[in-house]
C-alpha cells in the first residue's frame, strides 16, 4: 500500500509569517497533487508536479517535487487570512491515473 | 460549465440501515470516483466507474456499491450502515479513463455527510 504522510498536522501562525508544509512516502509516485480544502467544500486541485525536482509557483505558494519523486513540499510566503484551509497531498495509486490516495491533511490557520 | 453536484447534502442514519447517495459529473467528464472523508483526515478512495463499469476499487466491503448510469451520474449505496460509516462522502469527476493523459485532474463536489447513530 502506497501512503502520503504530512506534516505537520495542525499549524496556527500570525498573518505575514511563512510556513512550508511536508507530503513524505517510502514509495516512488509518477506524480502528486496538492489541494486545498474549506468547511463544506470538497478539495480544489492546486498544483500538479510530475518530474523529480520540479518546482511550481502558484503566486505566494511554491510547491516542489523531491528528486526521487517520494515526497514534496508546499511553501506558502507571507501568508494570509485567506490561505486557511486544509492543505492534502495525493498521489495515483501504482501509477493508476486519477484513483488517488491522500494524506493525512495539514490543518492551516492563519490569524489576522 | 456546471461543476459536480451531490445530493443530499447532510444526512442521519441509524445503524442498519441502507443509504443512497448521488452524484452528477462536470459536463464532459465520463469518470466518476467516490472518497469517503472522516473528520479529521484525508479522503479514503471508494471506487470508481467509468462507462458505467467499476474500473478501480479501494479497500473497502462489499456494502460499499456503486452505479453510474449513461449521462455519466453516479450512485453510492451503503447498506448496514455502521458508526464507523459516518464521514463526507465525496464524488470527483474526471475525464477519460484512468492512466491517459488528462485523467489525472479531479473536480469534487461538495460532499454528503452522513451520520450514522
Amino acid at each position: 500500500t502506497q501512503l502520503l504522510e504530512q506534516s505537520p498536522q495542525f499549524l496556527s501562525i500570525q498573518e505575514g509569517e511563512n510556513l512550508t508544509v511536508y507530503c513524505n512516502s517510502s514509495s516512488v509516485f509518477s506524480s502528486l497533487q496538492w489541494y486545498r480544502q474549506e468547511p463544506g467544500e470538497g478539495p480544489v486541485l492546486l498544483v500538479t508536479v510530475v518530474t523529480g525536482g520540479e518546482v511550481k509557483k502558484l503566486k505566494r505558494l511554491t510547491f516542489q517535487f523531491g528528486d526521487a519523486r517520494k515526497d514534496s513540499s508546499l511553501h506558502i510566503t507571507a501568508a494570509q487570512p485567506g490561505d486557511t484551509g486544509l492543505y492534502l497531498c495525493a498521489g495515483p495509486f501504482y501509477n493508476a491515473g486519477n484513483m488517488l490516495t491522500f494524506g493525512g491533511g495539514t490543518r492551516l490557520m492563519v490569524k489576522p | 460549465e456546471t461543476g459536480v453536484t451531490q445530493s443530499p447534502t447532510h444526512l442521519i442514519k441509524t445503524r442498519g440501515q441502507q443509504v443512497t447517495l448521488r452524484c452528477s459529473s462536470q459536463s464532459g467528464h465520463n469518470t466518476v470516483s467516490w472518497y469517503q472523508q472522516a473528520l479529521g483526515q484525508g479522503p479514503q478512495f471508494i471506487f470508481q466507474y467509468y462507462r458505467e463499469e467499476e474500473n478501480g476499487r479501494g479497500n473497502f466491503p462489499p456494502r460499499f456499491s456503486g452505479l453510474q448510469f449513461p449521462n455519466y451520474s453516479s450512485e453510492l449505496n451503503v447498506n448496514a450502515l455502521e458508526l464507523d460509516d459516518s464521514a463526507l462522502y465525496l464524488c470527483a469527476s474526471s475525464s477519460g479513463r484512468t492512466g491517459r493523459a488528462g485523467a489525472n485532474v479531479l473536480t469534487f463536489g461538495a460532499g454528503s455527510r452522513l451520520t450514522v447513530l
